[in-house]
């Protein structure tokens, strides 16, 4: 069974702060993504990571993969309220379909 | 804005009512997709378009159907709705048909209450 998971599913933090949340995936994909969706929108797409060691930034954000370990990580940097959102990392299988991890709720506090 | 539109933003039915949602992909955009969004089973994948042709298929339900026509644009067909089925429905589009990686952009979703 397909299955992607996200920890923590849920995240407070302070402003200023660093933080990484987690994506287990549990085939043998290549091919990993990263969303960020505010409530009640669509998904906007942060990171397309397509080979093992692949290491993407923009701005506060950086992603990486490892997939020897099927392993994923968003980390934030000196966290600023407008990070606030919910997560998603989604991994590509046969078809292009993207299974989705269940969301990481980010909360950055003053 | 992602350049995929979706019609309608909020729609509200009843119980065993049939209902179409439609997708228009980025221009250029050769396969659609269908997500379901839901509080109990998260983000999931229904189904893939690829210039026409059904592509690839996921959970979605005997009740629900889609097609994608000529001019690429797609719909999203749910009948006998239940309660269960309330959820925001998303279409993505890509201008790949699967074998290379291409990215999928999100429309703004259409949410959908059955009461």
């Amino acid at each position: 069974e397909l299955k992607v998971e996200q920890n923590p599913l849920f995240l407070s933090m302070q402003e200023g702060k660093n933080y990484t949340i987690y994506c287990n995936y549990s085939t043998t994909s290549d091919r990993l993504y990263w969303y960020r969706q505010d409530p009640g929108k669509s998904l906007e797409s942060l990171f397309v990571l397509l080979s093992n060691g692949a290491v993407k930034q923009e701005g506060r954000l950086m992603a990486s993969l490892d997939t020897k370990a099927r392993l994923s990580t968003l980390h934030i940097t000196a966290a600023v309220h407008d990070l606030s959102a919910t997560y998603f990392c989604a991994e590509e299988t046969s078809g292009s379909r993207l299974t989705f991890g269940e969301g990481t709720q980010l909360t950055v506090n003053p | 804005d992602s350049g995929v539109t979706q019609t309608p933003k909020h729609l509200i039915t009843a119980t065993g009512q049939r209902v179409t949602l439609r997708c228009s992909p980025r221009s250029g955009d050769l396969s659609v997709y269908w997500y379901q969004q839901s509080l109990d089973q998260g983000l999931q994948f229904l189904i893939q378009y690829y210039n026409g042709e059904e592509r690839a298929k996921g959970n979605i339900l005997e009740r629900f159907s889609a097609q994608q026509f000529p001019d690429l644009h797609s719909e999203l067909n749910l009948s006998s709705l239940e309660l269960g089925d309330s959820a925001l429905y998303f279409c993505a589009s890509s201008s790949g048909g699967g074998q290379t990686p291409y990215e999928q952009y999100f429309g703004p979703g259409t949410r959908l209450t059955v009461t």
